[in-house]
C-alpha cells in the first residue's frame, strides 16, 4: 500500500510569515512529487512539481525534496490571506510495470491570519 | 475556456436512480481519471483510463462504471445511486512523462 502522510492541521500562520507544509511518503521508487492547492468546495489546482533532490522556487513558493528521507515540503513566503486553503501533497507511485498512479495525502488546512 | 469541464456541476437525485457524470477535456491528454472527495477522507480514485481502449478500476469502483467515448471524453455512471455516494466528484487528466494531473471544476452530487 503506497502511502502519503501529511499533518491535517489546521496550521495557523500570521500574514507575512513563512508557512511550512510537510509530507512524507512510503514508496522509495517515486520520482515525481506535486503540491496542489484546494480552496473549499473547489477543485485541486497544481501549484508546484518537483522531480530531483533540493529546492525548486516559483515566486513565493518553494518546494523541497529529500528522497533519502522520503520527505517533501512546501514553503510559502510572505503568506497572504488568499493563501488560506488546503494543500495536498501527491506522489507518483509505480503500481505495475509501465503504469503509475498519483497517490494523494489527506491535505493540510492552512489559515493565514491578517 | 476551461481545459477540463464537467457536467452537471450540481445534481440532486433520489436513491435508486441512474445518473451519469460527464467529463470533457481540450488538453489533448491521453490519461483521464475519476475521483470522489469526502470530508476527512481525501481524494479517492474510482476509475482511470490511459487511452480509449484502456479502463482500470481504482480503489473504490464498486457501484460505479465508466465509459471512454473518445480521447477527450470520459463518463462516470452510478447505476443505482445510494445516499453514501453523496460526495464531490472530480475528473482529471494527465500525460506522461510528468503525469501532472489537471482537475475539472467538480460535480457536487447529493443522493437523497
Amino acid at each position: 500500500q503506497k502511502e502519503v502522510e501529511q499533518n491535517s492541521g489546521p496550521l495557523s500562520v500570521p500574514e507575512g510569515a513563512i508557512a511550512s507544509l510537510n509530507c512524507t511518503y512510503s514508496d522509495r521508487g517515486s520520482q515525481s512529487f506535486f503540491w496542489y492547492r484546494q480552496y473549499s468546495g473547489k477543485s485541486p489546482e497544481l501549484i508546484m512539481s518537483i522531480y530531483s533532490n533540493g529546492d525548486k522556487e516559483d515566486g513565493r513558493f518553494t518546494a523541497q525534496l529529500n528522497k533519502a528521507s522520503q520527505y517533501v515540503s512546501l514553503l510559502i513566503r510572505d503568506s497572504q490571506p488568499s493563501d488560506s486553503a488546503t494543500y495536498l501533497c501527491a506522489v507518483l507511485c509505480l503500481i505495475i510495470q509501465g503504469a503509475q498512479k498519483l497517490v494523494f495525502g489527506q491535505g493540510t488546512r492552512l489559515t493565514i491570519n491578517p | 475556456d476551461a481545459d477540463v469541464t464537467q457536467t452537471p456541476r450540481n445534481r440532486i437525485t433520489k436513491t435508486g436512480k441512474r445518473i451519469m457524470l460527464e467529463c470533457s477535456q481540450t488538453k489533448g491528454h491521453d490519461r483521464m481519471y475519476w475521483y470522489r472527495q469526502d470530508p476527512g477522507l481525501g481524494l479517492r480514485l474510482i476509475y482511470y483510463s490511459f487511452d480509449v481502449k484502456d479502463i482500470n478500476k481504482g480503489e473504490i469502483s464498486d457501484g460505479y462504471s465508466v465509459s471512454r467515448q473518445a480521447q477527450a471524453k470520459f463518463s462516470l455512471s452510478l447505476e443505482s445511486a445510494i445516499p453514501n455516494q453523496t460526495a464531490l466528484y472530480f475528473c482529471a487528466t494527465s500525460d506522461p512523462p510528468g503525469d501532472e494531473q489537471y482537475f475539472g471544476p467538480g460535480t457536487r452530487l447529493t443522493v437523497t
